[in-house]
Order: C-alpha cells, then structure tokens, then sequence
C-alpha cells in the first residue's frame, strides 16, 4: 500500500462546478503539500499546511490530523484549472539532519473541466 | 521570486553515454532534490542533497550519482545511460535548516530519452 493515496485518479467536471479532490497518508507527517502540473511538466506548490484550513482564490486546502486526511476544494471551476493535482507530505524529521523536507507524493489526480 | 533552472528541456542521448542534467536555483537554498517523474508511477526521489558536498540517497538512486561542489548548483549524473532511465527528471529546492518544513521549488524539468 502506498503511504500517500489520492483520489480520483481522473476527474473531470464542467465549468462552474465544485470539485473535491482526497489525499489520506498512512506515515507521520510534518506538513502535507498540494501541488499543481500543467501540462508540459512545470509543477507549482499550491498550499502547504499541518493543521486546519487553508484559502487562495478559488482554492481551499484542508486537513485532519487525526483522519490523516486532507481535501483540495476548486470552486467555481474554470478550464484553465485543468492539470494534474499532487499531494504530498513531508516526513517527520530524522535526527542527524533536517530531511523534514523530503516529500512523498501520491500519485496524482488528473483534472479537466470542459467549458 | 524563486528561480530554479535545468540546463536543458529536453535531451536524447544513446544508450553508454554520460549524462549530466544541472540545476541552479538562486535563493540560496539548503536543500536540493532530484526526482524522476513517470507515468503510473508518480514522482519519486533520486538523491538529495542539505548542504554542498552533502548527499542523500532517496528511492531510486541505483544508475545515478550526484555533484554539489556550490551552494547553487546541484548535478544529476548517469553514468552510463540506459533506456530504463528515459524519463522526466525534476530539479527542486527548499530551504531547510533545524526542524522546520518548507515548500519546494520545482525546475520546469528536463524529458530524457535514451536510445
């Protein structure tokens, strides 16, 4: 089982509508990052959160610490938002050195919304 | 703004031949990170590096090595290239120092093919 699960893996959703997009991890964690992809390989960090809720534009970022779990909300969806959203955490820090900064990715969801 | 930058966007190289992939960032990051990106398989890491001359093996490390000589340069190299390794390869960095955790900035990667 992969430590980082992300679900769906393909979405897609027509313009205006809201979308949810989950990540669950099975590991102990730092901080849990989403990111974005668009097509041609540029990947952007979008939120990076430990606790609770967090909002950019049309985008929110959740998560529970206790469900291990966290949520990417897009509302109001608009084709430009197309591309693929990655989950990610960082691992707890070891103790020789801060690798509190290595991530472990989950594999991806594929989002197009169609005008 | 941070800028993290890769020698080349796409390359294609024969099977035996050196490889050297570069990135340079220019935030004076700690940390630097390769990964390699394939379908089905999502992201996963190579070697990182928190400080010059210091490495980390990450999930893969098997058929590449590693250079950081300067704070802002770190090289991914294969030794001698095989098909296997035809792939997209992403640069990022972060800063990273005690136990804090800290978004990464990602290259716009580079696509290998090996023939």
């Amino acid at each position: 089982k992969n430590e980082v699960e992300q679900s769906p893996q393909n979405l897609t959703a027509q313009e205006g509508e809201f979308i949810t997009i989950n990540c669950s991890y099975s590991v102990g964690i730092s901080a849990l990052h989403w990111l974005q992809q668009h097509p041609g390989g540029g990947i952007v960090s979008l939120f990076m959160l430990s606790s609770g809720k967090k909002k950019h534009g049309r985008l929110i970022a959740t998560i529970n610490i206790q469900e291990k779990h966290s949520s990417l909300h897009i509302t109001a969806s608009h084709p430009r938002d197309s591309a693929v959203y990655i989950c990610a955490v960082s691992s707890l820090p070891r103790v020789e050195h801060n690798a509190g900064n290595m991530l472990t990715f989950g594999g991806g969801t594929r989002l197009m919304v169609k005008p | 703004d941070v800028k993290v930058t890769q020698s080349s966007r796409y390359l294609v190289k024969r099977t035996g031949e050196k490889v050297f992939l570069e990135c340079v960032q220019d935030m004076d990051h700690e940390n630097m990170f390769w990964y390699r990106q394939d379908p089905g398989l999502g992201l996963r890491l190579i070697y990182f590096s928190y400080d010059v001359k210091m490495k980390e093996k990450g999930d893969i490390p098997e058929g590449y090595s590693v250079s950081r000589e300067k704070k802002e340069r770190f090289s991914l190299i294969l030794e001698s290239a095989s098909t296997n390794q035809t792939s997209m390869y992403l640069c990022a960095s972060s800063f990273g120092t005690g136990t804090g955790f800290y978004e990464q900035y990602f290259g716009p990667g580079t696509r290998l093919t090996v023939t």
